[in-house]
């Protein structure tokens, strides 16, 4: 079955841009959304924005201005780019899969989530 | 945006009983397109239930999901030891952004 996994540093500087990897495998990343969420300690979960294999987007207009998600098919992988981060990013962040129909937009399968904290 | 607002935030509860959690929305979530989630500490959230009411694959028939409009509720209707653990509702009724209850933890009493 298709499985989700997360990639890159979990420490970021503030200021910088926080920077993401997810890879999906067992299947073809065509067909679906893609999404980001995260969940800082302790607190619940955000959605953070998704991508559809053809690239369009959708984001949260709570971080619209901060955010970029790619897609490379190729690689069977899309990406997070969260700029100027301060402390309050700092949370486990997932990838998740949803399916490309209006109406059928819950999350499954997740990634198992990395921890990105934000701190000189 | 849609807020979700779950009750009660604790649920304390023995193994064998019932379990009722809520989800109230700030307005109609459209044709019950309501998921819950259920999370163990240091997992992912793992889907239960979707469209309010069907259950995911491989979900125990145990959990239930039920409500439309602005009232959601999850039920467990005998708690085993591994159900101890945090649940979230998610509306994709509408537009984006797609929204989340802060959580129910239900622990053992």
């Amino acid at each position: 079955q298709v499985q989700l996994q997360e990639s890159g540093p979990g420490l970021v500087k503030p200021s910088e841009t926080l920077s993401l990897t997810c890879t999906v495998s067992g299947g073809s990343i065509s067909s679906y959304y893609w999404s980001w969420i995260r969940q800082p300690p302790g607190k619940g979960l955000e959605w953070i924005g998704y991508i559809y294999y053809s690239g369009s987007t959708n984001y949260n207009p709570s971080l619209k201005s901060r955010v970029t998600i790619s897609v490379d098919t190729s690689k069977n992988q899309f990406s997070l780019k969260l700029s100027s981060v301060t402390a309050a990013d700092t949370a486990v962040y997932y990838c998740a899969r949803s399916i490309a129909v209006a109406g059928a937009n819950w999350f499954d399968p997740w990634g198992q989530g990395t921890l990105v904290t934000v701190s000189s | 945006e849609i807020v979700l607002t779950q009750s009660p935030a604790t649920l304390s509860l023995s193994p064998g009983e019932r379990a009722t959690l809520s989800c109230g929305a700030s307005q109609s979530v459209s044709s019950s397109y309501l998921a819950w989630y259920q999370q163990k500490p240091g997992l992912a959230p793992r889907l239960l239930i979707y469209d309010a009411s069907s259950r995911a694959t491989g979900i125990p028939d145990r959990f239930s999901g039920s409500g439309s409009g602005t009232d959601f509720t999850l039920t467990i209707s005998r708690l085993e030891p591994e159900d101890f653990a945090v649940y979230y509702c998610q509306q994709y009724g509408s537009s984006p952004p797609w929204t989340f209850g802060q959580g129910t933890k239900v622990e053992i009493k």
